[in-house]
């Protein structure tokens, strides 16, 4: 069984600040975990993933996130905050290549960008 | 990467009618998925709609409620019917990537039911 938990359902930073978006998950076997952005009435974005190769995975518009999995956390960071990244991020989780292995959303963290 | 679209992108609908949602892909996927994002939640999944088969429906959805069609390779369509007000939410079609646990995201369908 597979789940994901996004421990802040809001995120508010300074623009120029660093951003760290919380993500624990916990999976049977080696899990993909991935990070997507939704902006207002705006589609669902990839911005990053995990596939079992580099643990430091480096996604679009300055995200980054690092598995690790002593902690089985996954969590997204970007050294500097921009007006345009807030938005709502979603951790994602998903198993082997099996389609038994549903694919598991977080609840969601809505980041809050102050000027 | 594949572009999706999906038609309608916003509807208001009364009670007790169906809305049936379209969703095009640009490129031949085995496997496509509907979810549900109520308001101010995550998503979940509805169903998964192979070609050539009944979709598969995740617990809490069943087929008289949200029937699925499947006819080829890009497209599929979403019924919601006998619509309430606690159907409203953002309809979303994805399809797998190379592997299986990659999705690729249509824009949505917006969804008020009055």
């Amino acid at each position: 069984a597979q789940s994901v938990t996004q421990l802040d359902s809001h995120v508010s930073v300074s623009e120029g600040t660093p951003v760290l978006l919380r993500c624990n998950y916990s999976s049977s076997y080696s899990p993909s975990l991935f990070w997507y952005v939704q902006h207002p009435n705006k589609g669902l974005q990839l911005l990053l993933k995990y596939t079992s190769a580099a643990t430091l995975v480096k996604g679009i518009n300055g995200f980054e996130a690092e598995f690790k999995k002593s902690e089985t956390s996954f969590h997204l960071t970007k050294p500097s905050a921009h007006m345009s990244d807030a938005a709502e991020y979603f951790c994602v989780v998903s198993g082997a290549m099996n389609r038994d292995d549903k694919i598991i959303f977080g609840k969601g963290t809505r980041l809050h960008i102050l000027p | 990467s594949a572009v999706i679209s999906q038609k309608p992108s916003r509807d208001i609908c009364q009670r007790g009618t169906s809305l049936t949602i379209q969703c095009q892909v640009d490129s031949q996927v085995t496997m496509m998925f509907w979810y549900r994002q109520q308001p101010g939640q995550s998503l979940t999944l509805i169903a998964t709609a192979n070609q050539g088969s009944e979709a598969t429906y995740e617990s809490g959805f069943v087929i008289d409620k949200f029937p699925i069609s499947r006819p080829n390779l890009t497209f599929s369509t979403l019924t919601v019917s006998n619509m309430s007000p606690e159907d409203s939410s953002i309809y979303l079609c994805s399809v797998a990537g190379i592997s299986y646990n990659e999705q690729f995201f249509g824009p949505g369908t917006r969804l008020t039911v009055l």
